[in-house]
């Protein structure tokens, strides 16, 4: 049972490059999310999807996008990237938004040049 | 923008002590959890207690919450070197859809 999954785990990029951040979670959750977390700061939710056929801003969405393929799949795309995006990336699951535990991937650690 | 604030932001302490840390936040919850983050990790969920309950345990952990105050802290009982970790609260609230808020957290080291 691997739970969720992110890839890759570790990125260097030109600004103005694109990619994907991938993330995938096998314990049939409704919900997902994407935060970033950078130092001294904790986690800022970039978007979520409540569930299968949903997205929405969080906190921080400037600069991404995303895309829920199915319930198991939920990819993050930086369209050109900046410095100011070199962070920590996790994805994370839950069954339902709110009062559910969240599980988190290990995280997708990107660079920025 | 971040709801929770842990305090203190690190803490050392010897193998068998016990590690306290607190959280404090803004504005009215539904639940506060609290996560643990070791180094190169993901966040795993500890504990979930809820906005009518005042304390929870699970194991050597000890939660609790005051409404009033709007605080909540988490004891780690007879502490190991395992128990070196980052440690975070989130909450989350109806004002927010419920969407979890997350603090800068507390950096605990255990020294053997």
């Amino acid at each position: 049972n691997a739970g969720v999954t992110q890839t890759p785990k570790f990125q260097v990029l030109k600004t103005g490059q694109s990619m994907t951040l991938q993330c995938a979670q096998d314990m049939n959750h409704n919900s997902m999310y994407w935060y970033r977390q950078d130092p001294g700061m904790g986690l800022r939710l970039i978007y979520y999807s409540a569930s299968e056929g949903t997205t929405d801003k969080g906190e921080v969405p400037n600069g991404y996008n995303v895309s829920r393929l199915n319930k198991r799949e939920f990819s993050l795309r930086l369209e050109s990237a900046a410095p100011s995006q070199t962070s920590v990336y996790f994805c994370a699951s839950s069954d339902w938004a709110g009062d559910q535990p969240q599980h988190f991937g290990d995280g997708t650690r990107l660079s920025i040049l | 923008s971040q709801q929770g604030e842990e305090d203190p932001q690190a803490l050392s302490i010897q193998e068998g002590e016990n590690a306290t840390m607190n959280c404090s936040y803004k504005t009215s919850i539904n639940n506060l959890q609290w996560y643990r983050q070791n180094s190169g990790r993901g966040l795993v969920h500890l504990i979930l207690i809820r906005s009518n309950e005042r304390e929870k345990h699970s194991g050597r952990l000890r939660v609790t919450l005051d409404t009033s105050k709007k605080s909540s802290s988490l004891l780690i009982t007879a502490s190991r070197a395992a128990d070196t970790a980052s440690y975070f609260c989130a909450t989350d609230a109806r004002s927010n859809d419920y969407k979890l808020s997350f603090g800068a957290g507390t950096t605990v080291t255990v020294r053997a």
